[in-house]
C-alpha cells in the first residue's frame, strides 16, 4: 500500500524559501502511470493546487505561482521535493503531497494522499 | 481558470439519514469530477472519480451523479464515520482545481 509522508520546517521567514519533501513508500515513483503532486490549503480557505512533476523530472506548475515554484523528483530516493521562494503570510498553509492518476499526458485525480504538513510563515 | 463552487458549505444530517452535496463548474468539466473525503488530522480519501464511479473500497452509500456543471454527492443513510468534510474536484483543464468544500456535521 503506497504511503506519502511529508517533511520540513514547520515555520519559515518571509522572504525565505520554503522546503518541503515528500517521501513515497510501498510502491516506486518511478511508476509511469503517475504524476506527484502538490496541494496546499491555507486557514480557512479552499484547496489550491499548487504543482506536480513526472518521473522523469518534467514538472508542472500551478501558473499563480510560477516563478517562485520549482518541484523535483529524486528517484534514487523516492522522493519529491517543493521549494517556493519569496514566501509571505500568503503562504501560510497545510501543505499536502499527493499522488496523481496520469494518462495520455493529462492529470486526473488523487489516489493517495499524505496526512499534510503545516507551515507557517512568520518572523 | 475553472472554479468549483460547492453547496452548502455547511450541512447538518441525523445519522441514519440522506445528505446531498452539490458541486457546480464554472464551465463545463464533462465527467473529469472528483469527490474526497477529509476527516480532522487525516489525509483527504478519493471517494469518486468519474463523476460516479466509487473508488476501491468505498461503501455503497455513496454515489455521485452529474455531467457539464452540476453535480452531486449523495451519502445514503449516514454513519458516523460519515461526518466530515467533502470537496470536490475538477481534472478537465490545468491547472486542477477544487470546490471550496462541503461540512457534513451531525444534527
Amino acid at each position: 500500500q503506497v504511503q506519502l509522508q511529508e517533511s520540513g520546517p514547520g515555520l519559515v521567514k518571509p522572504s525565505e524559501t520554503l522546503s518541503l519533501t515528500c517521501t513515497v513508500s510501498g510502491g516506486s515513483i518511478s511508476s509511469k502511470n503517475y504524476y506527484w503532486g502538490w496541494i496546499r490549503q491555507p486557514p480557512g480557505q479552499g484547496l489550491e493546487w499548487i504543482g506536480s512533476i513526472y518521473y522523469s523530472g518534467t514538472p508542472y506548475y500551478n501558473p499563480s505561482l510560477t516563478g517562485r515554484l520549482t518541484i523535483s523528483v529524486d528517484t534514487s530516493k523516492n522522493q519529491f521535493s517543493l521549494k517556493l521562494t519569496s514566501v509571505t503570510a500568503a503562504d501560510t498553509a497545510v501543505y499536502s503531497c499527493a499522488r496523481v492518476l496520469a494518462g495520455g499526458g493529462r492529470h486526473y485525480y488523487m489516489d493517495v494522499w499524505g496526512k499534510g504538513a503545516t507551515v507557517t510563515v512568520s518572523s | 481558470e475553472i472554479v468549483m463552487t460547492q453547496s452548502p458549505a455547511t450541512l447538518s444530517v441525523s445519522p441514519g439519514e440522506r445528505a446531498t452535496l452539490f458541486c457546480r463548474a464554472s464551465q463545463s468539466v464533462s465527467t473529469n469530477l472528483a469527490w474526497y473525503q477529509q476527516k480532522p488530522g487525516q489525509a483527504p480519501r478519493l471517494l469518486i472519480y468519474g463523476a460516479s464511479t466509487r473508488a476501491t473500497g468505498i461503501p455503497a452509500r455513496f454515489s455521485g451523479s452529474g455531467s457539464g456543471t452540476e453535480f452531486t454527492l449523495t451519502i445514503n443513510s449516514l454513519q458516523s464515520e460519515d461526518f466530515a468534510v467533502y470537496f470536490c474536484q475538477q481534472y478537465t483543464n490545468w491547472p486542477l482545481t477544487f470546490g471550496g468544500g462541503t461540512k457534513v456535521a451531525i444534527k
